[in-house]
């Protein structure tokens, strides 16, 4: 069974730094392109960024790009997205999802940035 | 980039009925290599993750009813629930992953 479990959510300060994680199981992590899918509250679903399976492909939706990074380290079957100059409008769930069509998404992480 | 565009935000249908939700992309999501249209709809409920549905714009994924059918083709699609359920209550996203710069339509609220 495939399992996404994300972490590193909490409340930041606008302009503050945070970096979420989503340890990946029960697929061959190296070889998914893998996603962050973010959920303002009460709102729809927004696609954040997207990196390859050997990280030489990375886009980002352009509300976050040049703030936001996303990496991953195979041998250790994560994913990461390091999130930097924080906004109020980046307050959201933020979700692991595999490669496009997802059919596997996490739990996610929630985002708050607020003073 | 593609921009997607679900009517109608809301819908209301009572039991046992049809359900019909549209979904427009702003350009082609057909692929002619393969004849392929890179459309995907997720059934979403309160404090859960979306859950694929439906993919190639008509291909149920596993363990998805067969009252959930996708059609259309190019730039305008549509999802049906043929017999509306109770456990059917839920949003309803479109999405385009022809472009990586994926998109999603805003929703559709669907209630009994």
């Amino acid at each position: 069974e495939v399992q996404l479990v994300e972490s590193g959510g909490g409340l930041v300060q606008p302009g503050g730094s945070l970096r979420l994680s989503c340890a990946a199981s029960g697929l061959t992590f190296s070889r998914h392109s893998m996603n962050w899918v973010r959920q303002a509250p009460g709102k729809g679903l927004e696609w954040v960024s997207y990196i390859n399976s050997s990280s030489s492909a990375i886009y980002y939706a352009d509300s976050v790009r040049g703030r936001f990074t996303i990496s991953r380290d195979n041998a250790k079957n994560s994913l990461y997205l390091q999130m930097n100059s924080l906004r109020v409008e980046d307050t959201a769930m933020y979700y692991c999802a595999g490669a496009a069509p997802f059919d596997y998404w996490g739990q996610g992480t929630l985002v708050t940035v607020s003073s | 980039d593609i921009v997607m565009t679900q009517s109608p935000d809301s819908l209301a249908v009572s039991l046992g009925e049809r359900a019909t939700i549209n979904c427009k992309s702003s350009q082609s999501v057909l692929y002619s290599s393969n004849n392929k249209n890179y459309l995907a709809w997720y059934q979403q409920k309160p404090g859960q993750p979306p859950k694929l549905l439906i993919y190639w714009a008509s291909t149920r994924e596993s363990g998805v009813p067969d009252r959930f059918s996708g059609s259309g083709s190019g730039t305008d699609f549509t999802l049906t629930i043929s017999s509306l359920q109770a456990e059917d209550v839920a949003v309803y996203y479109c999405q385009q992953y022809y472009s990586t710069l994926y998109s999603f339509g805003q929703g559709t609220q669907l209630e009994i």
